[in-house]
């Protein structure tokens, strides 16, 4: 079955520490999307990207990197400079270009300050 | 730009209860309109969707008929059950040129047996 696989499901940084999150799609969907969603919240978009080697940033992008080397591949680095990173993180992808198509969502990471 | 407004939470019914939770849109022309829900520790799915005016979109036993004439996109259900204890976004595009989908606040459902 196609879809979107978020890995890890949870993730623990340290001060000062950089981390990756995983977002793989086989979907072969243009475009991509990552989201922070905080307890009791809606979601806050953070980057988006509409095709290979080319992304966005979207309303709070401050501490955060992506890349988009590959169509199905669009990894988040979290950064040192992410003071509050604790929250749970979505990863979504849609085909082709304009907001009228729909949005596959992974099933998510939950980072944690250790 | 485009936006969504939806009726705030928590809402609370008895199993076989009608449910209605009320969206009302602000939108450049007639853009698609979505409802996506999203089960405990899990992302989002997509629930229903409207591309057009009086287009009702369904899934589930969920309605949603897009209304210009009240901009709204309220999803309603006739009988809810435990199962769709949730949290419910409506959202619609951000602007025609871009791929940005603009979601609600969410609005958490918990149904009581």
């Amino acid at each position: 079955d196609g879809g979107i696989t978020q890995s890890p499901k949870y993730l623990f940084r340290k001060e000062g520490q950089n981390v990756t999150l995983s977002c793989e799609q086989n979907l072969n969907h243009d475009a991509m999307y990552w989201y922070r969603q905080d307890p009791g919240q809606g979601l806050r978009l953070i980057y988006y990207s509409q095709i290979v080697n080319d992304f966005q940033k979207g309303d709070i992008a401050e501490g955060y990197s992506v890349s988009r080397e590959k169509k199905e591949s669009f990894p988040l680095t979290v950064t040192s400079a992410q003071k509050n990173p604790t929250a749970f993180y979505l990863c979504a992808s849609s085909d082709g270009a304009g907001g009228n198509q729909p949005q596959h969502f992974g099933d998510g990471t939950r980072l944690s300050i250790l | 730009g485009n936006s969504v407004t939806q009726m705030e939470g928590p809402v609370t019914l008895s199993e076989e209860a009608f449910l209605t939770i009320n969206c009302t849109y602000t939108a450049t022309g007639y853009p698609s309109l979505f409802w996506y829900v999203q089960y405990p520790g899990e992302g989002l799915q997509l629930l229903l969707k409207a591309t057009k005016a009086d287009d009702k979109g369904s899934n589930k036993g969920f309605e949603a008929t897009y209304r210009k004439e009240t901009t709204s996109f309220h999803l309603e259900k006739g009988s809810v059950q435990v199962s769709d204890s949730a949290v419910y976004f409506c959202a619609t595009p951000g602007y025609s040129s871009a791929s940005k989908i603009i979601f609600g606040s969410g609005t958490r459902l918990s149904i009581r047996p």
